[in-house]
């Protein structure tokens, strides 16, 4: 079956400090991963996307992620976090094969500390 | 601006009101989509469409009716509203299959009381 896990409901950690946000999936074939970025009371806006190529990826905003074939893991990254960084993130695979479906995780909410 | 228009952003319903949520596009793509935002669950896919004319079901379709008459617009028919519908609703639309990932509309929270 197709699925996205989010392990962590909440992170917290201090502004400049570095972040790590987990996603694991499990897809038939090699997925179109992303991650998205929801602020409060608003719609979900595209980070940064893979489908091929280098599996190291840029972003807007700073961030990165890395594709990891063999721990099926696409997880997203910031060297320093700043205070507008709070947010709930999301990540999500889909797309290959032919089928417009995407599967979302259930998301990731960052808190960030002065 | 270009992107995914969503009318109303917030609507309170009666249970057993049916009400019309509306999406527009204007970037000419082909896939649009509705999910409904609960509360530790993520986004939950509705209904989907491939293009004009071409609709299809997601994972919690009960309840909610779709067409797609144009390429721009994609509106989402509650028939009978129910306090299990309370949610945040999000459009959304992609310009092909794929690795283009969604741009999002920026929500209608609907609670049904």
């Amino acid at each position: 079956a197709q699925s996205v896990t989010q392990p962590d409901i909440h992170i917290t950690v201090s502004e400049g400090a570095s972040l790590e946000l987990r996603c694991n999936y499990s897809y038939g074939a090699t997925p179109y991963l992303f991650w998205y970025v929801q602020s409060p009371g608003q719609g979900l806006q595209l980070l940064l996307k893979y489908f091929s190529g280098d599996t190291l990826v840029q972003g807007i905003k700073g961030f990165e992620a890395e594709f990891k074939r063999s721990q099926s893991s696409f997880n997203l990254r910031k060297p320093s976090v700043h205070w507008s960084d709070a947010a709930e993130y999301f990540c999500a695979v889909g797309g290959a094969s032919g089928t417009y479906k995407y599967i979302f995780g259930t998301g990731t909410r960052l808190k960030v500390l002065a | 601006n270009a992107g995914v228009t969503q009318t109303p952003k917030f609507q309170v319903l009666k249970t057993g009101q049916s009400m019309t949520l509306q999406c527009a596009q204007d970037m000419n793509h082909e896939y649009m989509s509705w999910y409904r935002q609960d509360p530790g669950m993520g986004l939950r896919l509705i209904h989907y469409s491939v293009g004009a004319g071409i609709t299809d079901q997601g994972e919690v379709p009960n309840g909610y009716n779709v067409s797609r008459s144009t390429t721009e617009d994609f509106p989402l028919r509650l028939l009978s509203a129910a306090p299990s519908q309370t949610s945040v609703y999000f459009c959304a639309s992609s310009y092909s299959q794929g690795a283009y990932g969604y741009t999002f509309g920026s929500g209608t929270r609907l609670t049904v009381v």
